[in-house]
């Protein structure tokens, strides 16, 4: 069974950072690209970052390039997301999600929620 | 960046009935189109790909259909689990992978 949970959410104040992590099991890690993909307090759905299964290929969606960086550790099964310099319209759940074939999202994890206020 | 549109943002169905969903790219997705159900405080699971094929376990209720710029899920007699948000997204041009705005399901 495909199983990804995400940690690492909370609250933090403008301009601070945060490390989610996304530990992946059920489905061999290293051969599948992975995304970030969030949602603001009822709100729809805004994909922000996509890496490739070797990390080679990134990409980032505007409103988070430059402050945003995606990683992952195939030997941990685990995906990351580094965000800094965080601001109140960062506030949201943020979901990993495996890619499949033609790059399309099939799973999902639960999501963990940040909230950036002060 | 490819917008897509849903229609309605709102649809008011009693149980038993058929529900339509729509969605318009602004430009050809060609059949690279997917749709999700979301339950609230739960994440998307994924019900449709390719426009048409169900996803694993999804029930033959739902359907998809549609190619280029015009799609449709159809369910055809809702469940009281069906009540949800359902979303479109096209994985045809990226990145940015964008979705619909999303259509809400409510009893009536």
């Amino acid at each position: 069974e495909v199983q990804l949970v995400e940690s690492g959410g909370g609250l933090v104040q403008p301009g601070g950072s945060l490390r989610l992590s996304c530990a992946a099991s059920g489905f061999t890690f290293n051969h599948y690209s992975m995304n970030w993909v969030r949602q603001a307090p009822g709100k729809g759905l805004e994909w922000v970052s996509y890496i490739s299964s070797s990390s080679y290929t990134i990409y980032y969606a505007d409103s988070v390039k430059g402050r945003f960086t995606i990683s992952r550790d195939n030997a941990k099964n685990s995906l990351y997301l580094q965000m800094n310099s965080l601001r109140a319209e960062d506030t949201a759940v943020y979901y990993c999600a495996r890619a499949s074939e033609l790059e399309r999202q099939d799973y999902w994890g639960q999501g963990t929620l940040v909230t950036v206020s002060s | 960046e490819i917008v897509m549109t849903q229609s309605p943002a709102t649809l008011s169905v009693s149980p038993g009935e058929r529900a339509t969903l729509s969605c318009t790219a602004s430009q050809s997705v060609n059949s690279n189109l997917a749709w999700f159900q979301q339950k609230p405080g739960q994440a998307p699971r994924l019900l449709i790909y390719g426009a048409s094929t169900r996803a694993t376990d999804i029930p033959a209720r739902f359907s998809g259909s549609g190619s280029g710029t015009e799609f449709t899920l159809t369910i055809s007699s809702l469940q009281p689990e069906d009540f949800a948000v359902y979303y479109c997204q096209q994985y045809n041009k990226w990145p940015p992978w964008t979705f619909g705005q999303g259509t809400k399901v409510e009893i009536k």
